[in-house]
């Protein structure tokens, strides 16, 4: 158990649904990473969160959204989903803004969409 | 764009030193190196991360070159555990994001 959380750890939905989904960071982490990973295009950077402020933005899509809660828990807003948002997410942590020594990854919540 | 370079794949045997390496020529003078490894579909897992000076922990050794334009991650008893895929990462810690960059790794096979 890495300290990272992420529930669900599966979803199956259909093509123009939304979806939520939801990280847990460790205990002491300020910063909260989400990362897109499907076969064909490796580990995307999304977004990240510090303190409840986005730092930094990826390749995301519009139909996607994010927030930091105070209690430093986040959630992946994914909308109008299609066949090729199928894919592992991963939520990951890190202590300070920078990750400077390192982040720690969730398991994923592996989504299909169908 | 990922800024770095390491092979495709790379075979160990079981129990031998594991050396991956990965090159980084475009290096500046405030990034760091690091390595994460995924074992199939999980999450990825923290190695290490070094700037100039070698570094080791209990899960591996990170040597750097004088003029930082290359790295090798040595994992000194290669497990079939240890087969997974490698990245190396090179970002600077400054600013106001710690995002990393993701390239293709090297798939590291261990085998018996």
């Amino acid at each position: 158990d890495s300290g990272v959380t992420q529930t669900p750890k599966h979803l199956i939905t259909a093509t123009g649904q939304r979806v939520t989904l939801r990280c847990s960071p460790r205990s002491g982490d300020l910063s909260v990473y989400w990362y897109q990973q499907s076969l064909d295009q490796g580990l995307q950077f999304l977004i990240q969160y510090y303190n409840g402020e986005e730092r930094a933005k990826g390749n995301i899509l519009e139909r996607f959204s994010a927030q930091q809660f105070p209690d430093l828990h986040s959630e992946l807003n994914l909308s109008s989903l299609e066949l090729g948002d199928s894919a592992l997410y991963f939520c990951a942590s890190s202590v300070d803004r920078q990750g400077t020594r390192g982040y720690t990854f969730g398991s994923g919540t592996r989504l299909t969409v169908v | 764009d990922a800024k770095t370079t390491q092979p495709p794949s790379m075979d160990c045997a079981e129990g031998r030193a594991a050396n991956l390496p990965c090159n980084h020529s475009t290096i500046s003078g405030n990034e760091y190196v690091y390595w994460y490894r995924q074992i199939h579909s999980q999450g990825p897992q923290y190695i290490i991360h070094g700037l100039k000076n070698n570094e080791t922990n209990e899960m591996a050794s990170l040597i750097i070159t004088e003029d930082r334009k290359s790295s090798t991650l040595i994992l000194p008893h290669a497990t079939l555990r240890d087969t997974a895929v490698y990245y190396c990462i090179v970002s600077a810690p400054s600013g106001n994001t710690g995002k990393l960059i993701f390239g293709q790794g090297t798939t590291l096979q261990v085998k018996p």
